[in-house]
Parts: C-alpha cells; sequence; structure tokens
C-alpha cells in the first residue's frame, strides 16, 4: 500500500513555543490530508481537513489560530501548534489517500507531542 | 462527531482463541473499513466492506456486515499476541465527506 511519513515521531517542548510536524506522502500525491488528534485510550478525533494549495477546513470546536496547517505541495502538509500548553500534549495521526471518498485511507505513524 | 461504537470496549483472550468486535453504527454507509493500531502508533487498514457485500475474508480476518442492523463484526481466527492492538471501525465521514470518522475502538489483548 501507499506509505505516509510523519515526522517527527515524538517531540518534547517547552510551555509557549511552537512545533511544526510534518506529513508527506511518499509514493503518491495527495491533494487532501487529515489530521487527527488521539487521547490516550481514546479514538481518533478529524481536526481538519488540508487542502493543497488553498486553506485548511476545521472541524467544529478546533482553533484555527492554534493549529496552523499549511499545504503546500501534493506530498506534504504541516500541522503547527502554536503557543503550546501542557493540554496541547496528544498524540497527532496524519492520514491521506491515493484516491476518492471511500478508498482506503493510509496513515502516518503518528507523533506524540509532550508539551512540559 | 463518531458514527460507529465498537464493542466490546476491551478483551482479553488466550493465543489460539478466536476475537470477535462490534461495531455499530448510526446513518447509512457506502462501506466499513476496519483499522488496527499497535500501541503508539499509525493506523493500519485491514479491510473494507462494501455495503452491497455481507461478509469478507482476509487470511484470518473475517468481516460481516448487516445494514438492516447497522452493524458489522471483526473475527480474528486463531489469534496471536502479535494481534494485541486496538481495533477501530469506519463508517463515517466529516461534513465535507471526505475524512473517515471512526468509532472508539476495541481494545484486545492475546497473552501467551
Amino acid at each position: 500500500g501507499a506509505v505516509v511519513s510523519q515526522h517527527p515521531s515524538w517531540v518534547i517542548c517547552k510551555s509557549g513555543t511552537s512545533v511544526k510536524i510534518e506529513c508527506r506522502s511518499l509514493d503518491f500525491q495527495a491533494t487532501t490530508m487529515f489530521w487527527y488528534r488521539q487521547f490516550p485510550k481514546q479514538s481518533l478525533m478529524l481536526m481538519a481537513t488540508s487542502n493543497e494549495g488553498s486553506k485548511a477546513t476545521y472541524e467544529q470546536g478546533v482553533e484555527k489560530d492554534k493549529f496552523l496547517i499549511n499545504h503546500a505541495s501534493l506530498t506534504l502538509s504541516t500541522l503547527t501548534v502554536t503557543s503550546a500548553h501542557p493540554e496541547d500534549s496528544s498524540f497527532y495521526i496524519c492520514s491521506a489517500r491515493d484516491g476518492g471518498p471511500g478508498t482506503e485511507a493510509f496513515f502516518g505513524q503518528g507523533t506524540r507531542l509532550t508539551v512540559v | 462527531s463518531q458514527q460507529g461504537e465498537e464493542d466490546p470496549q476491551a478483551l482479553s483472550i488466550q493465543e489460539g482463541e478466536n476475537a470477535t468486535m462490534n461495531c455499530s453504527y448510526k446513518t447509512s454507509i457506502n462501506n466499513l473499513q476496519w483499522y488496527r493500531q499497535n500501541s503508539g502508533r499509525g493506523l493500519v487498514h485491514l479491510i473494507l466492506i462494501r455495503s452491497n457485500e455481507r461478509e469478507k475474508h482476509s487470511g484470518r480476518l473475517r468481516v460481516t456486515l448487516d445494514t438492516s442492523k447497522k452493524s458489522s463484526s471483526l473475527l480474528i481466527t486463531a489469534s496471536r499476541a502479535a494481534d494485541t492492538a486496538s481495533y477501530f471501525c469506519a463508517t463515517g465521514f466529516n461534513q465535507a465527506g471526505t475524512a473517515l470518522i471512526f468509532g472508539k475502538g476495541t481494545t484486545l489483548s492475546v497473552s501467551s
């Protein structure tokens, strides 16, 4: 199957700093990528849909200014957690498809963010 | 919002036993997908079953779909310790109709 690479796998940062997470589709082009957040022992919650060349679409309750998404190319989307706080500590996972809705989605390995 | 609800939330079995997980959903679907997640890792796609299919097999996995009951089951036969993971069904999409929405998941522990 297609490969989605996410970097870094884990990151520890201080409160008030910003952290950037990258999501790359390695062997296919993805006009759309998705960012999820997962708390321990819980399911994945969709945060936003990243659209190449245009603004991201955020789910209700997700702060746009807090979670900046940039999709500058067909193979790269980035999520920047700005002015991070301990409550932003979570597991962030990106996803992409090489087809339309209803096709298999491929996931990155996730990024464990810890804000201290 | 979440569409699928898996049960049980947690399941512990011995190696060699079969594991059955269920997923119920609320609205009509075109297909249903099952994913697996090892602890602290991303998701791996297991199987997709379309709304006009009733059963599908892949290796030791068997998925059934009952659209009249809005439910699906994932059966893992002859389980192994390596099957220990969380399993999620994905049944719905967000409002834009593009992103998968996941159920709460079943955590499976297989002991040797």
